[in-house]
């Protein structure tokens, strides 16, 4: 089946640290391009951070940059975020989403998501 | 950044109702649009890709249209499992951005 699954998330102070993950499996994962796109507890969508097949291009949303650092092992199928300084208005839902091979930018598979609430 | 602006932000219709929403850009995108569905508790699902493609899977009662700024998503014959949030988002420039979402409810 094809599928992302997400996991990592929990309760985390200001300013620590959190790594999301996300495995990968029933497609060729090293073949695609991935994302991270989050959502505050009621809120819309917001992407976070892209990252290439290889790892060759990535972008990070201004509100995380800095901050977060978006990384892949290809080997092992999986996406990785690593959060430092979080803040509250980290907290959130976090997607990991894969690009459509034709169409960089557009999300054509979602995981179920993570949650990570900030607070003290 | 480019800003996505959905409206309406709410709608009420009735089971086998005809609905359109409607999404502007700040600056042209040319076709580089995708309108996503989600439920409450429920990872976004994609149903539209470059303004008018429909994802794979996804009934032919979704349609999209528009080009440039102004874009529409129409669901026709509203059944229950269609009423939820409606996003859309721009990937014609990083940072990618969605719209505020579009809630549509029973009436």
């Amino acid at each position: 089946e094809v599928q992302l699954v997400e996991s990592g998330g929990g309760l985390v102070q200001p300013g620590g640290s959190l790594r999301l993950s996300c495995a990968a499996s029933g497609f060729t994962f090293s073949s695609y391009s991935m994302n991270w796109v989050r959502q505050a507890p009621g809120k819309g969508l917001e992407w976070v951070s892209y990252s290439s097949s290889s790892s060759s291009t990535i972008y990070y949303a201004d509100s995380v940059k800095g901050r977060f650092t978006i990384s892949r092992d290809n080997a092992k199928n999986s996406l990785y975020l690593q959060m430092n300084s979080l803040r509250a208005e980290d907290t959130a839902v976090y997607y990991c989403a894969r690009d459509n091979s034709g169409w960089t930018g557009y999300f054509d598979l979602w995981g179920r998501g993570t949650l990570v609430t900030v607070s003290s | 950044d480019i800003q996505m602006t959905q409206s309406p932000s709410s709608l009420s219709a009735s089971v086998g109702d005809r609905v359109t929403i409607t999404c502007r850009a700040s600056q042209g995108i040319s076709d580089y649009l995708a309108w996503f569905q989600q439920k409450p508790g429920k990872a976004p699902k994609s149903l539209i890709y470059a303004a008018s493609s429909l994802q794979s899977g996804v009934p032919s009662k979704f349609s999209g249209s528009g080009s440039g700024t102004d874009f529409t998503l129409t669901i026709s014959s509203l059944q229950p499992e269609d009423f939820a949030t409606y996003y859309c988002q721009q990937y014609n420039t990083y940072p990618l951005t969605f719209g505020q979402g579009t809630r549509l409810e029973i009436k």
